[in-house]
């Protein structure tokens, strides 16, 4: 049981480039969220699923993208990498209220 | 060693000692709290959490107090030790809303 996996860990982009952050869960949950984590702030949400088919915006989702392929995979995607992406990206899967986290994919947009 | 104020980025404490790390929430609608530990490098991991109508709870050496009045949630850790160096942050959940998270306090234990 591996509870919340994310690749890659370490990611640097050039600006225009994109890519897509993979999260897996092994917990059957049906609840995924993208979080980012920025020095001096809270965790923002840029988006979550409720369910399997089903996506919607959170507090930033400007310049991303999601894809929830089946009830394990959540992934986001970055279209064309702007240096204000520069950020640590949580995956969380979530259980009644009670979240749990990925490792996190620390991104570097020069 | 006790934070203070909304925003005290860092507390520093000796090991053995009593921490208290505070936070101040906004919604007075919310109705559900955590708090959260990220050690350097991981994702958060869940600590402890209450519910609106309670104004403590403990667990493993950690307590959490709630005081709705104010609005300001506190998480005490007893004997604080070395692996407790961590940011610790809380989060609030109106009912039917989604979480809310606060900026964190770095706690570190001195040897």
């Amino acid at each position: 049981n591996a509870g919340v996996t994310q690749t890659p860990k370490f990611q640097v982009l050039k600006t225009g480039q994109s890519m897509t952050l993979q999260c897996a869960q092994d917990m059957n949950h049906n609840s995924m969220y993208w979080y980012r984590q920025d020095p001096g702030m809270g965790l923002r949400l840029i988006y979550y699923s409720a369910s399997e088919g089903t996506t919607d915006k959170g507090e930033v989702p400007n310049g991303y993208n999601v894809s929830r392929l089946n009830k394990r995979e959540f992934s986001l995607r970055l279209e064309s990498a702007a240096p204000s992406q520069t950020s640590v990206y949580f995956c969380a899967s979530i259980y009644i209220r009670e979240q749990y986290f990925g490792p996190g994919t620390r991104l570097t947009v020069t | 060693g006790e934070s203070v104020g909304l925003h005290l980025p860092t507390l520093s404490v000796q090991e053995g000692d009593n921490s208290i790390i505070n936070c101040a929430y906004s919604n007075s609608a919310s109705d559900y709290f955590i708090w959260y530990k990220q050690e350097s490098g991981k994702g958060p991991q869940f600590i402890i959490d209450i519910r609106s109508n309670m104004d403590k709870r403990q667990g493993q050496r950690v307590t959490v107090l709630l005081n709705k009045t104010v609005k300001h949630l506190s998480l005490q850790i007893a004997a604080t030790q070395p692996g407790d160096s961590a940011v610790y942050f809380c989060a609030e959940n109106p009912s039917g809303s989604r979480l809310t998270f606060g900026e964190g306090t770095q706690l570190t234990v001195n040897p």
